[in-house]
Formats: structure tokens, sequence, C-alpha cells
């Protein structure tokens, strides 16, 4: 079975400043989807970024980006000059290439809470 | 992206009662919808998917009879709590797919609070 691995319950960064949240996946699939999502005080669950396993380029989306290591099962999220509205829930999440049942379900870690100071 | 609503945001009802909560894919057919359950400063813990037209797939540990699974339409699944208790209260959040694609769009999520 998959799983996913968040080992920061919390973290902080400065305002303007630059964090990385990991993520660490167990799969014995070699096709498969990331995705980091953004869960604010409103608990409205956001997608930020995406990744697809058989891509080698880390996927960017303007201050977000990724570090994909597919040997290391390593997935983590980099969050470059820091605002005040990034301050939320962050859920890495697995999902196999295979569509339908269990396989094409999302699996998620447990969330990191990252707290922005001004 | 896509735009997903659910109604309603929030409900608070009496022990005994069934609550309904409505989840639409706004601006695409959405062949999947998922349901989540999410207790307070936890994960997304998965119940059930559903396939327009068809039974929905329960995850084990999850009562079928308790958490009835509607998915009349490409753009609307309902998801009732029957018989609600104190322990049902929690925050269900609705994820919408496409056919052949692998991202989920989630619903706002409503609150339900049972007394």
């Amino acid at each position: 079975a998959q799983t996913v691995t968040q080992s920061q319950p919390e973290m902080s960064v400065q305002e303007a400043e630059t964090v990385t949240l990991s993520c660490t996946y167990d799969t014995s699939e070699s096709d498969y989807y990331l995705f980091w999502y953004k869960q604010p005080p409103s608990r409205q669950m956001i997608l930020v970024i995406r990744q697809e396993a058989y891509k080698q380029q880390n996927a960017t989306e303007n201050r977000f980006s990724v570090n994909f290591q597919k040997a290391a099962k390593s997935f983590s999220l980099k969050i470059s000059d820091s605002q005040l509205g990034d301050a939320a829930m962050y859920f890495c999440a697995y999902r196999g290439a295979i569509y339908g049942g269990s396989q094409g379900n999302l699996i998620f870690g447990k969330g990191t809470k990252l707290s922005v100071k001004p | 992206g896509a735009v997903v609503s659910q109604h309603p945001s929030w409900v608070i009802c009496k022990s005994g009662t069934s609550v309904k909560i409505e989840c639409r894919s706004l601006d695409f057919q959405a062949t999947t919808m998922f349901w989540y359950r999410q207790f307070p400063k936890q994960s997304l813990m998965l119940m059930a998917t559903s396939n327009e037209g068809s039974k929905a797939t329960y995850e084990q540990g999850v009562e079928k009879d308790k958490f009835l699974i509607n998915h009349a339409s490409l753009t609307l699944s309902t998801l009732t709590v029957t018989s609600a208790h104190p322990e049902d209260s929690s925050f269900y959040i609705c994820s919408v797919q496409r056919g052949g694609q692998e991202t989920q769009y989630f619903g706002p999520g409503t609150r339900l609070l049972v007394l």
C-alpha cells in the first residue's frame, strides 16, 4: 500500500523568506502523480502544484516549486518570497496513475502547518 | 481549475435526524466525485468514491447505510448522514474529478454539528 509522510508537523517562516516543506512517499508503482494542496483557515482545499512522476523536470507555479527526487521518493515544496497569505496547512498527496478503484484515490500526508511571521 | 460548491456550508441538527449535503461541479462534468471527512487538526479521510449512475464504493470502516451517497448526475452528488449522532460531527468535504484526468478539485466543505 502507498503511504505519504510529512515529517514536519509545523514550520515557520519570515515574510519574504523561503521555506521548504518535506514529503516522502512509498510506492511500488512506476507511474503516479504527486500533489501539494493548501488548506487555509477557511478549510477550502486549494491545489498548489502537481507533478507527474514520468516527468524529470520539477514543476513550478509562480513562487511555488517542487524538488522531485523519484529514486529517493521525495517531493518537497519550496515557497519563495513567503507572504502572509501563505499561512495554512499544507498537505502532500499521492495518486496512482491507474484509474479506477482505490488506485485512483488520493492518499494524503498528515499535513504541515505553516506560519508566516510579519 | 474547477469550481465546486457544497451546500449547506454548515448545519446544526439534533441527534437522530438525517442531514443531506450537496456537492455540485459547476463548470465541468465530473465522472467521479469523492467524499472526505476531516477531524480538527487532522488530514482528510476518504469515505467513498462515487461514479455517476453507479453505486458508491465505500472505504473500509465506513458504514454505507449510515452515509448514503447518491451521484445522480455528472454535476451533482449528495451525502446523507442518516440518524446522525454527536460522533458524526465533523467537516465533510467533496471533490470532483474529470474523466481521464488525475486532479481532484475540492468543494469548500460542510461543517456538521450534531447536538
